[in-house]
């Protein structure tokens, strides 16, 4: 049984066109959930944390919502560099962390 | 920044041999992790050590070991690989404490012929 389920599995998107990214869990007692990037044939990059519900962090056109049950990741105007695949992971107690097996963003010029 | 280096990008080995995958980091983390990535099954975890000269099992520890001999240094140790092992190999370390981010190295793309 998945603990974190991310969605939609793939997007697409022109450029400009602004979307956001799911990232639900089931999992109870949550510590932290982080937002990773990920290029082809590179290893995912560490975008950001969120501890509790109703925190929001930004990064240029990124911003990371939280709520007790699911975060969102806001892609505001993206550009054709925005195209990777984005991972969410939760971390519950003292144990490592749990990704989700993400979303796959394209963004078309 | 956080520097996470894996010994090889590319790697090809034949069947039955003993494979060492090689990790080290530059910021005196104290834990460090290895996942396997394969298409549809996303990041799995495979051991991961909260200290020197400890180890723990994660997910999908069979047919693997792993060596933390030195804080900085986490060695994958495939035992007699196998054409199943064929995978991207990643390399994570996070400072100890409370909740930190993971910082990942660039991957080993293994092939087992």
């Amino acid at each position: 049984e998945d603990q974190v389920t991310q969605s939609p599995e793939a997007l697409r998107l022109q450029e400009g066109e602004s979307s956001s990214l799911n990232c639900s869990y089931t999992v109870s007692g949550l510590r932290g959930l982080f937002w990773y990037r990920q290029d082809p044939g590179k290893g995912p990059e560490f975008l950001f944390t969120l501890y509790s519900a109703g925190e929001e962090k930004e990064k240029e056109r990124l911003k990371a919502t939280l709520t007790k049950k699911e975060s969102f990741l806001h892609i505001t105007a993206p550009k054709p560099e925005d195209s990777a695949t984005y991972l969410c992971a939760v971390q519950v107690g003292n144990t490592p962390l749990v990704f989700g097996k993400g979303t796959r963003l394209s963004v078309i010029a | 920044d956080v520097k996470v280096t894996q010994s090889s990008r590319y790697l090809v080995k034949r069947t039955g041999e003993k494979v060492f995958l090689e990790c080290v980091q530059d910021m005196d983390h104290e834990n460090m992790f290895w996942y396997r990535q394969d298409p549809g099954l996303g990041l799995r975890l495979i051991y991961f050590s909260y200290d020197v000269k400890m180890k723990e099992k994660g997910d999908i520890p069979e047919g693997y070991s792993v060596s933390r001999e030195k804080k900085e240094r986490f060695s994958l140790i495939l035992e007699s690989a196998s054409t199943n092992q064929t995978s991207m190999y990643l390399c994570a370390s996070s400072a100890g404490g409370s909740t930190q981010p993971q910082h990942f190295g660039d991957g080993t793309r293994l092939s087992i012929l």
